[in-house]
Order: structure tokens, then sequence, then C-alpha cells
């Protein structure tokens, strides 16, 4: 069974941009998870959707949303990008919510 | 929120050594996993244990929950065991997911 997939890998952005991440779940998994993880902060929780519904949502501004598609797929789209949003963005996916299995990252560079 | 703590910060081994990481969590929960981060940043599953002991080869995990700690045990290391060991925590409620992740422990080992 495939993994957790996640696009692109890396990204550079300039200030001011908007940045529109991909994560695709493993086959069957209906939650999808989105972490930060930065050097000062550790890995931060950001949102959890299942099936098309955001459930759960950290404590980041409004700038970071997400939404999730009929087949589970994932996208989160960070605005007006600040250079405190480069970071690893990493994305999990789940069956039911408990037991988290993570992609590879996209390491988004914000200059 | 859960407060997650996990000791010690920094461990450097000599191949074939053993080694205890320990993870204390502030509340009561019901996930607990285990992660390694190879260092391309990708969190891989080791153990989801929230509660008893397990074993995975060199690998075995116990949370005790009724006293808030889980202990991951490697044996006879190896340098491709290097890297950060997160714990990471939730109160999964049927709803909602949303894991708390410890500061992680680096490790170390040398030839």
């Amino acid at each position: 069974k495939a993994g957790v997939t996640q696009t692109p890998r890396y990204l550079i952005k300039t200030r001011g941009q908007q940045v529109t991440l991909s994560c695709s779940p493993i086959s069957g998994h209906r939650s999808v998870s989105w972490y930060q993880q930065t050097p000062g902060q550790g890995l931060q929780f950001l949102f959890e959707y299942f099936s098309e519904t955001q459930r759960n949502k950290g404590n980041f501004p409004g700038r970071f949303s997400g939404r999730q598609f009929s087949n589970s797929r994932s996208e989160m789209n960070v605005s007006t990008l600040e250079l405190g949003d480069s970071a690893l963005y990493l994305c999990a996916s789940s069956l039911d919510g408990r037991e988290q299995y993570f992609g590879p990252g996209t390491r988004l560079t914000v200059t | 929120g859960i407060q997650v703590e996990q000791s010690p910060p920094d461990l450097i081994l000599q191949e074939g050594a053993n080694s205890t990481l320990r993870c204390n969590f502030s509340d009561s929960v019901n996930n607990l996993q285990w992660f390694h981060q190879n260092p391309w940043g990708q969190l891989i599953n080791l153990f989801y244990i929230p509660s008893g002991t397990k074993q995975n080869g060199r690998l075995s995990a116990t949370t005790v929950a009724t006293e808030r700690y889980s202990l991951l045990y490697i044996s006879s290391s190896q340098t491709t065991d290097s890297g950060v060991y997160f714990c990471a925590v939730s109160r999964f409620t049927g709803t909602a997911s949303k894991l708390t992740f410890g500061t992680g422990t680096r490790l170390q080992v040398t030839l």
C-alpha cells in the first residue's frame, strides 16, 4: 500500500506571496492532519480534516487554511507569506484519527 | 493543553550500546506514538502504544498510562539509529485528533 505523499517537496517563495501544498493520504484513510515543524517551536498541529470537514484546528493565524476533497486528498494554503512561515510542513493520514502516518514533508523557504 | 517532556534531550552512544528514552505527559491520554525522524525530515512510525509493551526487533516500548510516561528502549544501537526520536500523544475523542509532540531526543551513534 502506498504511503502518504506530499507535493511539492521543496518550495521557495517570497514574502507576501501565497502557497498551496498538497497531501494524498494512504488509500482508505479519511483523516488528514497538517503539522508545522520549525527549529524554534518544534512540531505544532495546524488542522485536521475528516470526510471533507475540518474537525480540529490549532493555534495559527487565519492566513493558514486548508481543505479536503471527496477523495480525501488535502491541500493547505498559506497567504501573505512571512519569513517566519519557513518550515517543514508535514501531513499525516489516519484511518480513524488514532494512529497517524506521516508523509515526507514539504520544505518551504520564504525569502 | 497536554505537556509532553522527553529526556534526555541529547544522547551520544557507541555502536552496540543500549539506551532508554523517556516521555512524560501531563494529562491522561489514550493515544501515544513514537517516531524516528530521518535526516530528510520524514517521521517514521516506530510504535503505536497507548498502553502496554511492544517489541520490534532491537526496539521495544512500554507505556504506563496511569503514571503518565512511556519508555523507548534501543538495544545494540547502530549508526543508522541516529536521528531524532519523538513521542507524541493525544486524547482521541472519537471526533477529533491532535497529536502533541515532545521536543525530541537527538541520538547520535558513533563507531
